[in-house]
């Protein structure tokens, strides 16, 4: 069964500083990656997909991610944060095995202080 | 380009009684799956409707139901309302069924079942 868990609750970091949210995936076939943003009172941005091919994968907003299949991780970076990025941040994902559901995390809150 | 709209903001039922969500997809989409938020949870996969078919269900009850229409636009019909219906209700729309396809989401709807 396909799954994704978010450890982190909450990260806070100051801004101008990277930030990295973490996120964990378990599927039964080749994993589709993707990382969501929701702001207050606001439905779900797309920030960045993994599907294929190079692990570094780069998204809106200056966020990236790496895929780590070893690790069947995906985590959300940024090499400097902002106040702005303060928000709610999803990892969700699909397989290739004909499946049409997808997993969302819990999420994670982060904080940016300025 | 449209967005993804939803019909109403917020919405206040007693429990027992029905509700219906609607839904226009995003210029181009034939795609829609619909969501229940929680408070402080991820998104949870209610169904998806491609081309005005039921193409999945995630685990909700058979009182949670939904239509397709023609110009692609979806509604989610919910009977016999429980305290934990509670929710945001997300729309999300897609091009296609393809498992890489980011997902554009909508603002929501707020039910509050009292």
């Amino acid at each position: 069964a396909q799954s994704v868990a978010q450890p982190e609750d909450q990260v806070n970091v100051a801004e101008g500083n990277p930030l990295t949210v973490k996120c964990t995936y378990s599927v039964s076939g080749n994993p589709y990656l993707f990382w969501y943003v929701q702001y207050p009172n606001r439905g779900l941005q797309f920030l960045l997909k993994y599907i294929t091919g190079d692990n570094l994968v780069k998204g809106s907003y200056g966020f990236e991610a790496e895929f780590n299949k070893s690790q069947t991780s995906f985590h959300l970076k940024k090499p400097s944060a902002l106040v702005s990025d303060s928000a709610l941040y999803f990892c969700a994902v699909r397989d290739d095995t004909g499946g049409f559901k997808t997993i969302f995390g819990a999420g994670t809150r982060l904080f940016v202080k300025a | 380009e449209t967005g993804v709209t939803q019909s109403p903001t917020h919405l206040i039922k007693t429990r027992g009684q029905q509700v219906t969500l609607r839904c226009s997809s995003q210029s181009g989409h034939n795609t829609v799956s619909w969501y229940q938020q929680a408070l402080g949870q991820g998104p949870q996969f209610i169904f998806q409707y491609y081309r005005e078919e039921e193409n999945g269900r995630g685990n909700f009850p058979p009182r949670f139901s939904g239509l397709q229409f023609p110009n692609y636009s979806s509604e989610l019909n919910v009977n016999a309302l429980e305290l934990d219906d509670s929710a945001l209700y997300l729309c999300a729309s897609s091009s296609g069924l393809a498992e890489n396809n980011e997902q554009f989401f909508g603002p929501g709807t707020r039910l509050t079942v009292l």
